[in-house]
């Protein structure tokens, strides 16, 4: 069955601080990885993709890995700021069904002054 | 229009009736999703279509739940016999395909559902 776990479930940093959120994820065979912000009260909205070939890839402040091998992805966000508070949600394709994604729970942020 | 629209933004209704909610896609996409997200979740696949035809509604809970995309734009999900289980945020999403790696999609800011 495909997977998506993700860690922590909730994280608060002060202002100005870095912090990393984990995915690890089953979905085979694999097509690509989303990182997904969600603001409270509205929909995902996509930050990064990965594919297969990929080993990072970068957003302003927000920087994703992945090991393939491993099945493991990350999200790092540098300097973060009030308006990071949200939900981080890690969204596997598999190539045999690209219309249906599998979605991790998500990791809530909070970002404190 | 400017992104994905969704109708009402927020519905409560009594146990046993009967509900329609509806998603506006960005003018063009082909494929259209629906997802149940329920409060510390994350979005639960519920069908996704692609033109007019339903791709895929393996992730239905049961025959309560159906959905339609008459002409292939505006879809609508209709609940019957509503339970209080089916209280959640329901959310819309179109990409422009469904079939390749950069099919974005993307995300209307959802319905809430509270029955009664």
């Amino acid at each position: 069955k495909n997977q998506v776990e993700q860690s922590p479930q909730s994280l608060i940093i002060l202002e100005g601080k870095n912090c990393t959120l984990q995915c690890n994820y089953t979905v085979s065979p694999f097509s690509n990885l989303r990182w997904y912000k969600q603001d409270t009260g509205r929909g995902p909205v996509s930050l990064t993709i990965m594919t297969f070939s990929e080993n990072t890839k970068s957003n302003g402040r927000y920087t994703a890995t992945l090991d393939a091998d491993t099945k493991q992805s990350s999200l790092h966000i540098t300097a973060s700021q009030l308006s990071d508070s949200a939900s981080y949600i890690c969204v596997v394709s598999a190539s045999t069904n690209a219309g249906k994604s599998t979605f991790g729970d998500g990791t809530t942020l909070t970002v404190k002054p | 229009g400017a992104g994905v629209s969704q109708t009402p933004s927020n519905k409560v209704t009594e146990k046993g009736k009967y509900v329609e909610l509806r998603c506006d896609p960005i003018s063009g996409h082909t494929a259209l999703y629906w997802y149940r997200q329920s409060l510390g979740q994350g979005p639960e696949f519920l069908i996704y279509f692609q033109g007019t035809g339903a791709a895929d509604d393996s992730g239905l809970p049961n025959d309560r739940f159906f959905a339609v995309r008459p002409e292939g734009s505006v879809s609508t999900l209709k609940i019957q016999r509503t339970e209080r289980g089916d209280s959640a945020v329901y959310l819309c999403a179109s990409s422009l395909g469904a079939g390749g790696i950069w099919d974005e999609q993307f995300f209307g800011p959802g319905t809430r559902l509270t029955v009664l």
